[in-house]
């Protein structure tokens, strides 16, 4: 059973587009949702996060919107860069010390 | 510094052989991570220290072992190597002061490849 799904597998923009990353998920008592970003070579590391009373965080060119009726948020890179070329990984948890990862986005971005 | 290191970054080992795994972190930490991640999964959470406290996860109980001999180190064992285990091993360290950010910092990871 997989708890965290991620959509798409991988992703391809032009630099300046926007891209849209999904992650719905199963376990309702999830209250706290990371994005980690993880470039080829090192480990993620935590990009944006966003508690489940929010349905929105914005920091910088990266949004977290949250969903919390239909178990669903999505990460929004606006104005993506070549540097953003990475793997993204949804990573939601609920008060324990557990991260519960999906599968990842594989995302280019073209220039 | 929040950096947490591995070594080695790449290990070979023979099926049967056992294959040893460190991790150390110098943030004073108090939770230690190891997670294994294969292509195309999910990274899995292997098991994790609380202070002393070692909590493994129930699928992967028998087939891992750990220690933490200080607070600024934590290893990773495998008795006896198969070819499934051929993955990179992550480990991460967390802070019991979570504040607004509640972060696992993650080392760059140990490829292993069992033949």
């Amino acid at each position: 059973q997989q708890q965290v799904r991620q959509s798409p597998q991988s992703l391809t923009v032009w630099e300046g587009e926007t891209a849209i990353l999904n992650c719905s998920y199963e376990d309702s008592t999830f209250n706290y949702f990371p994005w980690y970003q993880q470039f080829p070579g090192e480990g993620p590391a935590l990009l944006i996060s966003i508690r489940s009373v929010s349905d929105k965080k914005e920091d910088g060119r990266f949004t977290i919107f949250f969903n919390k009726r239909e178990k669903k948020l999505s990460l929004h890179i606006t104005d993506s860069q070549p540097g953003d070329s990475a793997t993204y990984f949804c990573a939601p948890r609920n008060m324990g010390y557990k991260l519960t990862f999906g599968t990842g986005t594989s995302l280019l971005v073209d220039p | 510094d929040t950096t947490v290191k591995q070594n080695p970054r790449y290990k070979l080992a023979r099926v049967g052989k056992p294959v040893n795994l460190i991790c150390s972190q110098t943030m004073n930490h108090d939770t230690m991570y190891w997670y294994q991640k294969k292509p195309n999964q999910a990274p899995k959470l292997l098991l994790f220290y609380y202070d002393k406290i070692l909590n493994r996860e129930a699928d992967t109980f028998e087939k891992f072992q750990s220690s933490r001999p200080n607070n600024s180190f934590c290893s990773l064992y495998i008795g006896s190597a198969g070819l499934e285990y051929s993955a990179m091993y992550l480990c991460a360290s967390r802070s019991r002061d979570w504040g607004d950010q509640d972060t696992q910092y993650f080392g760059p990871g140990t490829r292993l490849l069992v033949l």
